[in-house]
């Protein structure tokens, strides 16, 4: 069966650091990948989606940025991190993208950033 | 960005009472509309893929129905349970990805 794990699940941060939140599934190939952020009384926003090692798609413009370095792993980072980058961070992973295709959620990272 | 409103943002319901709330979403280039159930200290997981007009879903207690020309969706819990308590999202799919809506968060008062 597939599992997806994402670490840290809390993370405090000071304004102006660095940040790197990994996540990684396993029991599938090939996987897409996304990135969402939840900020406080707000719906879950897309930030990344992967289709493949090192394709990347950013869907709003942000102090965030992501990387896959390998087929099941995939990385958000941040050069220097923002009051607003606060929020929580969940990574998913859906076999296709299809109009039924589920996707399927990490247990999410907490940000705050002080 | 599209227009994925959910209402009412919360509710409380005492346990053994029914209760639904709404998803409205944009009538035009409709494709799927997905329903996810979010209990804290958990994942979101999914519940319904719903993609025809008229079209009703139903899993235990719980169903949904669509109206993709008016756009709107309503999820029923029927003789809520404390178990069912949690935030119940739904997400418009277009254009291979899925806008989510804020959720409705659903506390079942024993």
């Amino acid at each position: 069966s597939q599992t997806i794990h994402q670490w840290p699940a809390t993370l405090v941060q000071p304004v102006g650091s660095p940040l790197s939140l990994e996540c990684t599934v396993e029991g599938t190939s090939n996987p897409n990948l996304y990135w969402y952020r939840q900020a406080a009384g707000r719906g879950l926003q897309l930030l990344f989606y992967s289709v493949g090692i090192g394709q990347i798609s950013s869907e709003v413009p942000q102090n965030l940025s992501a990387s896959r370095p390998q087929d099941r792993q995939f990385i958000l980072s941040s050069k220097k991190l923002l009051l607003s980058d606060s929020g929580f961070y969940l990574c998913a992973w859906s076999v296709l993208r299809g109009v039924t295709d589920t996707q399927y959620f990490g247990p999410g990272t907490r940000l705050t950033v002080l | 960005i599209l227009n994925v409103e959910q209402s009412p943002q919360s509710l409380h319901v005492q346990e053994g009472d029914s209760t639904n709330f709404t998803c409205s979403f944009p009538s035009s280039n409709f494709y799927a509309l997905h329903w996810y159930r979010w209990e804290t200290a958990k994942s979101p997981e999914a519940l319904f893929v719903m993609t025809l007009n008229g079209d009703e879903k139903k899993k235990g207690r719980i169903s949904a129905t669509l109206n993709t020309k008016e756009g709107y969706s309503y999820l029923y819990i029927k003789g809520s349970q404390p178990e069912d308590s949690a935030t119940y999202l739904c997400a418009f799919y277009n254009d291979y990805k899925l806008s989510f809506g804020a959720g409705t968060t659903v506390t079942v008062r024993a």
